[in-house]
């Protein structure tokens, strides 16, 4: 039944160490995105697909990049993380028209040690 | 700039009873306005939404009413049941692609 998926759920990456969080979906929406979504917050776009229009928010650090090979996958990879990037990383996704309503993952949650 | 935020970070209530979730907004501009619930260690969950053009929309249990005269928008549960326990967000999307949720109310239901 899981339409968002990720993998895994829960990530220990070492501080520095390059590290990929997977999604993928069932749901054939075109635009799909990544959340980062730390303790006790809100969750904060990082950026979005439209297709394979790549998105970023203005205030996304530069270690942050994502990939998006086809329809039904995209990565998040955080080049160098540091122990600030320790959150959960929620993916969504939506249907152009719709983007009100978007379908989340159940995240992946990110230690760094 | 474009905030959406709540009154109050947590709430409590007695089962049965009805809840009242408020959230302010400050961006005019936004066009639709969402709600989701957030289970512990799950993703959010879509439960409604509303258009700006709207003052009010019922769902099951649910009714989210809208008054963009002073930018608020609230969530209402009616008979609260244990399941309902969660954090829940409003979010409002200007119509592109970004949504902004605000900073979440954490809903207690005592049996």
């Amino acid at each position: 039944d899981a339409m968002v998926i990720q993998n895994p759920r829960y990530q220990v990456t070492q501080f520095g160490k390059p590290v990929t969080l997977s999604c993928s979906q069932t749901l054939n929406h075109n635009v799909m995105y990544w959340y980062q979504q730390k303790s006790s917050q809100a969750p904060k776009l990082l950026f979005h697909y439209y297709d394979k229009d790549f998105n970023n928010e203005a205030d996304t650090p530069d270690n942050f990049q994502s990939r998006r090979p086809n329809t039904s996958f995209c990565f998040l990879d955080i080049r160098s993380p540091g122990l600030g990037d320790a959150a959960m990383y929620l993916c969504a996704t939506s249907r152009v028209g719709q983007t009100g309503e978007a379908f989340f993952g159940q995240g992946t949650r990110l230690t760094v040690v | 700039g474009e905030s959406v935020g709540l009154h109050l970070p947590t709430l409590s209530v007695q089962e049965g009873d009805n809840s009242i979730i408020n959230c302010a907004y400050s961006n005019s501009a936004s066009d639709y306005f969402i709600w989701y619930k957030q289970e512990s260690g799950k993703g959010p969950q879509f439960i409604i939404d509303i258009r700006s053009n709207m003052d009010k929309r019922q769902g099951q249990r649910v009714t989210v009413l809208l008054n963009k005269t002073v930018k608020h928008l609230s969530l209402q549960i009616a008979a609260t049941q244990p399941g309902d326990s969660a954090v829940y967000f409003c979010a409002e999307n200007t119509g592109g692609f970004k949504t902004i949720f605000g900073a979440g109310t954490r809903l207690f239901v005592k049996a």
